[in-house]
Formats: C-alpha cells, sequence, structure tokens
C-alpha cells in the first residue's frame, strides 16, 4: 500500500541554524499539507500545497518558513534559522483531492530538537 | 478561529468493553469529520471518516455525527489493550486543511 515517506525521522540542530526536512507524497496525490506537534500538544497546520503553490498557510507559517517542490516527487519544508520553540514533530502528509471523503494521510514525521 | 474540542483524557476502560469518544466543533458550516489514532511518539493514523448525519460502522469501530449538535463521536466494541493511544478528531476546514482537536487519551485496561 502506498505510503507517505518523511527523512530524516529525527534531526537535532543548533539555535540560528536551517534545515531541510523532506517528504515523498503519494504519487497520485494532488494536495500536500505540513502540520506540527510539539510534545504533548495538537496536532497544528502550517501550510498547504497544490500545483506548485501555496494554497493556505496558517499563523505559524512566518518568513521563517518555505515550502518546495523541486522534483515530481519530493515536498520540503525549509526553516531558515532554528528557534528552541521550533523543536517539534513534523509531518508531512498528501490528499488525492478535496472532497468530503478524501482523506489526508500521514507520514511518519521528523522529530526536529533545536539546541 | 475553528476550534474543535475533545476530553483529554485518560479515558480507561476495561478491556471487552466499550469506549465512548465524543468531539464538538464550532464551525457549523463543516462537513466531514475525521477520527485518527495516534500512538506515542507516531503520526496520526486514519480510523474512520464519516460526513452524513446518523452512524457509519467499520468492523469493531462507529462513528455517529449529529451536525445541529455539532457532535461527532467514536465508540469502540470490544476495547483490546492494543487500541491503547491517544484517538484525534479532525474536521475538514472546507477542502484547506484539517483541524485537530487536542485529542482524547484511551487507556484499556487488561
Amino acid at each position: 500500500e502506498p505510503e507517505v515517506t518523511q527523512t530524516p525521522s529525527h534531526q537535532v540542530t543548533q539555535m540560528g541554524q536551517e534545515v531541510i526536512l523532506r517528504c515523498v507524497p503519494i504519487s497520485n496525490h494532488l494536495y500536500f499539507y505540513w502540520y506540527r506537534q510539539i510534545l504533548g500538544q495538537k496536532v497544528e497546520f502550517l501550510v498547504s500545497f497544490y500545483n506548485n503553490e501555496i494554497s493556505e498557510k496558517s499563523e505559524i507559517f512566518d518568513d521563517q518558513f518555505s515550502v518546495e517542490r523541486p522534483d515530481g516527487s519530493n515536498f520540503t519544508l525549509k526553516i531558515r534559522s532554528t528557534k528552541l520553540e521550533d523543536s517539534a514533530m513534523y509531518f508531512c502528509a498528501s490528499r488525492p483531492g478535496t472532497s468530503g471523503t478524501d482523506t489526508q494521510y500521514f507520514g511518519p514525521g521528523t522529530r526536529l530538537t533545536v539546541l | 478561529q475553528k476550534e474543535v474540542e475533545q476530553n483529554s483524557g485518560p479515558l480507561s476502560v476495561p478491556e471487552g468493553a466499550i469506549a465512548s469518544l465524543n468531539c464538538t466543533y464550532s464551525d457549523r458550516g463543516s462537513q466531514s469529520f475525521f477520527w485518527y489514532r495516534q500512538y506515542s511518539g507516531k503520526s496520526p493514523e486514519l480510523i474512520m471518516f464519516i460526513y452524513s448525519n446518523g452512524d457509519k460502522e467499520d468492523g469493531r469501530f462507529t462513528a455517529q455525527l449529529n451536525k445541529a449538535s455539532q457532535y461527532v463521536s467514536l465508540l469502540i466494541r470490544d476495547s483490546q489493550p492494543s487500541d491503547s493511544a491517544t484517538y484525534l478528531c479532525a474536521v475538514d476546514n472546507y477542502g484547506q486543511n484539517f483541524v485537530f482537536g487536542p485529542g482524547t487519551r484511551l487507556s484499556v485496561l487488561p
């Protein structure tokens, strides 16, 4: 069964450094998402991506964040200058369409630790 | 600001019992609702979705939706220790994203 994959599984970085989190969505899906989950808190939406552009972003997704689909398979989230409060699990999700029956499928996540 | 509320738990039930998980949402226009299960340190895993008022059954799971009351629930029959996890209610935000509740932690006691 197709699945969303994410790399790396765990990333440790120093405050102020840039990180890139990678995702490979399910191949026939058209909509891609990034969510984050701070330890013990709820899953929060960051950004959605469709047709090679951002379709929606949350207040969390400020100028420090960017997303890109550099080729036909990868979908990346870049954090330009990491802060301690960026430490969280980052989940990529993909969805075939946006009808009411279309589900978002989540990748296994990347745990980001900012020291 | 769209809100999705769930009791945080923990909800403890004995093995073999029915677990009942509840969710309320603030946007009356919401149409589709999803239940995910999340084990500690893992990603959300889809259990089932519902978009019509009433009940929808899938194996040991039954989702119930009441749009007039803005209420969604998930029943787990014959609960097993392996069902111990956090259950997330998610509401489709008009196709733009999912809004998640904080989750209910379920503990099934052997």
